[in-house]
């Protein structure tokens, strides 16, 4: 079966401008969750959407928000990118109901802001 | 923050011999725990996992335990071979509070021949 997809790969952009990110969930799941990957910080929470609604929230300034579409496929934004926001964002994505723990990442979007 | 920590940021072991990594964590209330393994350029791929009910879980040449009063867990690799060269995670997770991965920052460990 077909894996999580994340478009694009690579992305370089300028300060202050924004960015949209892409995900493709794995067919029949309904959640997925964004991650921020620094060198030195791990893997970071942004968020978890869940049936279209944020179901979990991390602990990043308002510039990052997301969106699930009616068929699971979510986007992440990030407004007037700052160089820190320089990271590999991972999207995982799992049948999301209770106890399921089943968490498949994509292959990540490299973002460099210069 | 960092309530998930893995103090040991590399590991260099020969092929063959035991690798292990170790993780503390904070949160007591945390309830289930997950190793990935990452490669460059990839996404995490999930190796093993175990509930705070037990204190094992075995597959294969994996091995996590948990010790629950220590707040400690550990991934034993036996026999390391060159292909587990890699970054590897610990994440937790408190069950009931939603699907969010509490991740720490990785070690990296290399198998030499």
């Amino acid at each position: 079966k077909a894996g999580v997809t994340q478009t694009p790969r690579y992305l370089i952009k300028t300060r202050g401008q924004q960015v949209t990110l892409s995900c493709s969930p794995i067919s029949g799941h309904r959640s997925v969750s964004w991650y921020q990957q620094t060198p030195g910080q791990g893997l970071q929470f942004l968020f978890e959407y869940f049936s279209e609604t944020q179901r979990n929230k991390g602990n990043f300034p308002g510039r990052f928000s997301g969106r699930q579409f009616s068929n699971s496929r979510s986007e992440m934004n990030v407004s007037t990118l700052e160089l820190g926001d320089s990271a590999l964002y991972l999207c995982a994505s799992s049948f999301g109901s209770s106890g399921d723990y089943g968490y498949t990442f994509g292959s990540g979007t490299r973002l460099t802001v210069v | 923050d960092q309530q998930v920590k893995q103090n040991s940021p590399s590991l260099s072991v020969q092929e063959g011999r035991i690798s292990i990594l170790n993780c503390d964590y904070t949160n007591s209330m945390f309830d289930y725990f997950l190793w990935y393994k990452k490669y460059p350029a990839e996404g995490p791929t999930f190796l093993i996992s175990i509930s705070s009910i037990k204190d094992k879980n075995e597959d294969g040449r994996f091995t996590v335990f948990l010790n629950k009063s220590a707040k400690h867990l550990s991934l034993h690799i036996v026999p390391s071979q060159p292909g587990d060269s890699a970054v590897y995670f610990c994440a937790a997770i408190l069950t009931g509070g939603g699907n969010k991965l509490t991740f720490g920052t990785g070690t990296q460990l290399k198998v030499e021949l």
